[in-house]
């Protein structure tokens, strides 16, 4: 399968800033990327989906002007949190696909805390 | 390092049959098992949630159990409906770190 990475692995940061994550796909011409959060103690949650060249898809209640997704090319999609609070701190997990019916590949994820 | 295997990889059952889908982990320190959906093209749905304290879960067909010192959990679907067909994953969670297993392809025949 695809290899999937994420960096940063974990950031810590004031609030206020903006943080980028950066997934790549190591092997794989992925067209299709999606963005996940997981809260403690809750379920992963889709936030949005991008297609390579495209504007992303926000899922309802995700502010696509605070979680910026930029799809450029084929092996890169970065998720910036604008102005991270503390209620921002979450688990971060991206997967990338090829479209319709392929299988998807997942990132190790992100962990954001905002003090 | 964690490793999530899923059996069987692919499962084709008629419409109304009752189904077992296993899910297996070889560290058993985890802090939670998610189960999800996906549809071809679609990102992921979440199924059930079981914290690590956690036996088992319930949501409407679907039962979710966990034995974390065999490191094993099972999805059990009652009486099964072609819009059941989807792909179905198993997560196990730490704290900076998630890790899937590779899905079991569900279909189920009118």
């Amino acid at each position: 399968g695809a290899v999937v990475s994420q960096h940063p692995s974990w950031v810590i940061c004031k609030s206020g800033t903006s943080v980028k994550i950066e997934c790549r796909s190591l092997d794989f011409q992925a067209t299709t990327m999606f963005w996940y959060r997981q809260f403690p103690k809750q379920s992963l949650m889709l936030m949005a989906t991008s297609n390579e060249g495209s504007k992303a898809t926000y899922e309802q209640g995700v502010e696509k002007d605070k979680f910026l997704i930029n799809h450029a090319s084929l092996t890169l999609s970065t998720l910036t949190v604008t102005s991270a609070h503390p209620e921002d701190s979450s688990f971060y997990i991206c997967s990338v696909g090829q479209g319709a019916g392929d299988t998807q590949y997942f990132g190790p994820g992100t962990r954001l805390t905002v003090l | 390092k964690q490793e999530v295997t899923q059996i069987p990889a692919a499962l084709s059952v008629p419409e109304g049959e009752n189904l077992v889908l296993n899910c297996s982990f070889t560290d058993s320190a985890i802090y939670n098992l998610q189960w999800f959906r996906q549809d071809p093209g679609k990102g992921l749905t979440s199924l059930l949630l079981i914290q690590s304290s956690q036996r088992e879960q319930t949501s409407g067909r679907l039962n979710a159990s966990l034995d974390k010192s065999s490191g094993r959990s099972t999805l059990y679907i009652a009486a099964s409906q072609p819009g059941d067909s989807a792909t179905y994953l198993c997560a196990v969670c730490r704290d900076n770190d998630m890790r899937f297993g590779a899905g079991t392809r569900l279909t189920v025949k009118p």
